[in-house]
């Protein structure tokens, strides 16, 4: 069974532009999750997605955006980036229901410069 | 809502060693609880979770953790490190209450000295 997959792994961007990170869940994974990782602030939760819908959102400007497809798979976008934008950026998915742990990508290395 | 503390941002202990990686929570609803592994460049993988039942819990490579609820911690344990082991280790929540929205420690750097 295949992992969840997440591309590019590595991207270099200049301040001010746009990027958009994919996410391809686990086969029969209904939600993705996105995170935000760096070394001063850990894992920090962007949002999660639910059939196409984001079911919840974590406290990140508006320059953070995501959507999910009917197949599932999930992009975020952050627009007019900024330098405080570098991070490791990870998906997760899961099998939605209680209890049920999140498989991880190996997520996108994001640097801004 | 839910929060989460991993009380040592960084562990370090000779290999053989045993080694206690402490997390407290908070909620205002039931939890499930999980500890995650992430080894340098590499996303994070389950170690273990608590759902309900049994309040010791075991996972992979031979981590254990405990699950208090008085004391709303849940404690990872290993009783004999190796080198291999050196990683970040995340303790995380799940509130029970639907939306499935997991929340994460700030991690603990475990590291392995031979």
């Amino acid at each position: 069974k295949a992992g969840v997959t997440q591309t590019p792994r590595y991207l270099i961007k200049t301040r001010g532009q746009q990027v958009t990170l994919s996410c391809s869940p686990i086969s029969g994974h209904r939600s993705v999750s996105w995170y935000q990782q760096t070394p001063g602030q850990g894992l920090q939760f962007l949002f999660e997605y639910f059939s196409e819908t984001q079911r919840n959102k974590g406290n990140f400007p508006g320059r953070f955006s995501g959507r999910q497809f009917s197949n599932s798979r999930s992009e975020m976008n952050v627009s007019t980036l900024e330098l405080g934008d570098s991070a490791l950026y990870l998906c997760a998915s899961s099998f939605p229901g209680d209890g049920t742990e999140a498989f991880f990508g190996q997520g996108t290395r994001l640097t801004v410069v | 809502a839910q929060s989460v503390t991993q009380l040592d941002s960084q562990v370090p202990v000779f290999e053989e060693a045993p080694v206690e990686l402490r997390c407290n929570y908070s909620s205002s609803v039931s939890v499930y609880l999980f500890w995650y592994v992430q080894y340098p460049n590499q996303g994070l993988q389950l170690l273990l979770k608590y759902l309900s039942g049994s309040t010791l819990v075991k996972g992979i490579n031979g981590f254990e953790a405990e699950f208090n609820k008085s004391q709303t911690s849940f404690h990872l344990r290993k009783p004999s490190v190796h080198i291999s082991d050196t990683a970040e280790y995340f303790c995380a929540v799940m509130g029970n209450t639907g939306g499935f929205k997991t929340i994460f420690g700030a991690g603990t750097r475990l590291f392995v000295k031979a």
